[in-house]
């Protein structure tokens, strides 16, 4: 288990489009996180999940987001009827909890919608 | 929530040591200090933490001044490979780490 992984690295899409991220978290982490990253700014908290339980959602994270995290391993975050200000890219992270655990984070999915 | 305050932007002469300021005068007493770099169109990338005492690794040293108001992360000899967004972060009583916009440095040849 080499980190955190995402998929895709990239998403091109045309507004009104659903689309899919999957991340894969380091397998022994418990807790997940999604951010999402505009240029120029550093990461917004989207949502978190520790195992299964989605236990927080940011404000950013309209009707149109969702996410799972089925048996606590990896993670979805689905975007319905996408518009262009979702272009930014979102990143993954894990972590074991706990205030002297880091997060490890993914590379990222870059998404553009066109 | 603790809040941090980074200068928006510094440089440094490679091969010099990189000293990046830090303040979070709000932080509580149970609230650690985390410093991330993020390299263009990477994920970040976690350097160093610490509570109340200096900490070092093989990346960074991380200086907390006594009364942890402020902080200083430490690049001994900087290469251009360290030009990137470092992020000063305090992580939350929900162990949630809360973004500011950082330091970019720029390592000059």
């Amino acid at each position: 288990d080499t980190g955190v992984s995402q998929n895709p690295r990239h998403k091109i899409t045309k507004r009104g489009q659903n689309v899919t991220f999957r991340c894969d978290p380091i397998s022994e982490h418990n807790r997940l996180y999604w951010y999402r990253q505009t240029l120029g700014q550093g990461p917004e908290f989207l949502t978190y999940f520790q195992n299964e339980a989605q236990l927080e959602k940011s404000r950013l994270l309209s009707d149109r987001f969702s996410a799972e995290r089925p048996k606590g391993s990896f993670s979805t975050l689905e975007i319905q009827r996408t518009e262009q200000g979702d272009s930014a890219m979102y990143l993954c992270a894990s972590s074991l909890g706990g205030s002297d655990y880091g997060y490890t984070f993914g590379s990222g999915t870059r998404l553009t919608v066109v | 929530d603790a809040k941090t305050t980074q200068p928006t932007s510094m440089d440094c002469a490679e091969g010099r040591a990189a000293n990046l300021p830090c303040n979070h005068s709000t932080i509580s007493g149970n609230e650690y200090v985390y410093w991330y770099r993020q390299i263009h169109s990477q994920g970040p990338q976690y350097i160093i933490h610490g509570l109340k005492n200096n900490e070092t690794n093989e990346m960074a040293s991380l200086i907390i001044t006594e009364d942890r108001k402020s902080s200083t992360l430490i690049l001994p000899h900087a290469t251009l490979r360290d030009t990137a967004v470092y992020y000063c972060i305090v992580m939350d009583s929900n162990y949630q780490l809360i973004w500011g916009a950082g330091t970019k440095l720029i390592i000059k040849p």
